[in-house]
């Protein structure tokens, strides 16, 4: 069974420029998430599509970030523009179902200048 | 927000059982408990997860103490590919909550 991917793998950008990330989870999961991994710290939840629709965007910085998931698959996460801050890696990860197991892909890694 | 609690590091030799700890005092009743490791510029990686009974599989088992306030990872028979973070998260069924997790040294 072939796992989430997402691409790239490495992005580099100067600040305010703006950047997207693809994910493609695990076919049938119905639940994707988005995470930002700081470095140091721990994955943190971004937003939570079920299927095509948000199920949770609490964490979502939503005058900078956007994300999609329009055909209920895969999924877009958007920054626009880029602040110093941003830097870290993306992660998407998929679930069968809400409240199931999540697994992730291997990430983006994003570095703005 | 975290509500779990885990040394920052640990080593262990190659070939011994690594025992990571784990402590969840607000634990609810209905919430698992999680296990997922990182190694270095992967993904997070699905272990293992429970409720109130001990849990095996072909990679680690789960303790789960009686009052489920804590819990133990164990890795039977550490190798150097064990070498990672491995987070211990709460679920509450709405989101993960990651900490900053145990980075496991395992040593030739």
């Amino acid at each position: 069974e072939a796992g989430v991917a997402q691409s790239p793998r490495y992005k580099i950008i100067e600040k305010r420029q703006s950047v997207a990330f693809w994910c493609n989870p695990i076919s049938g999961h119905a639940t994707l998430y988005w995470y930002q991994q700081i470095l140091g710290q721990g994955p943190k939840l971004l937003i939570q599509f079920q299927n095509n629709g948000v199920v949770d965007d609490s964490q979502l910085p939503k005058d900078r970030f956007s994300a999609e998931r329009l055909k209920g698959v895969d999924s877009t996460l958007k920054i626009q523009p880029a602040k110093l801050e941003d830097s870290a890696v993306y992660l998407c990860a998929s679930s069968l179902w809400r409240k199931e197991t999540q697994y992730f892909g291997p990430g983006t890694r994003l570095l703005v200048l | 927000d975290a509500k779990t609690t885990q040394p920052p590091s640990m080593d262990c030799a190659e070939g011994r059982a690594a025992n990571l700890p784990c402590n969840h005092s607000t634990i609810s009743g209905n919430e698992y408990v999680y296990w997922y490791r990182q190694i270095h510029s992967q993904g997070p990686q699905y272990i293992i997860h429970g409720l109130k009974n001990n849990e095996t599989n072909e990679m680690a088992s789960l303790i789960i103490t009686e009052d489920r306030k804590s819990s133990t990872l164990i890795l039977p028979h550490a190798t150097l590919r064990d070498t990672a973070v491995y987070y211990c998260i709460v679920y509450t069924g709405n989101q993960f909550y990651f900490g900053t997790g145990t980075s496991l040294t395992v040593i030739p």
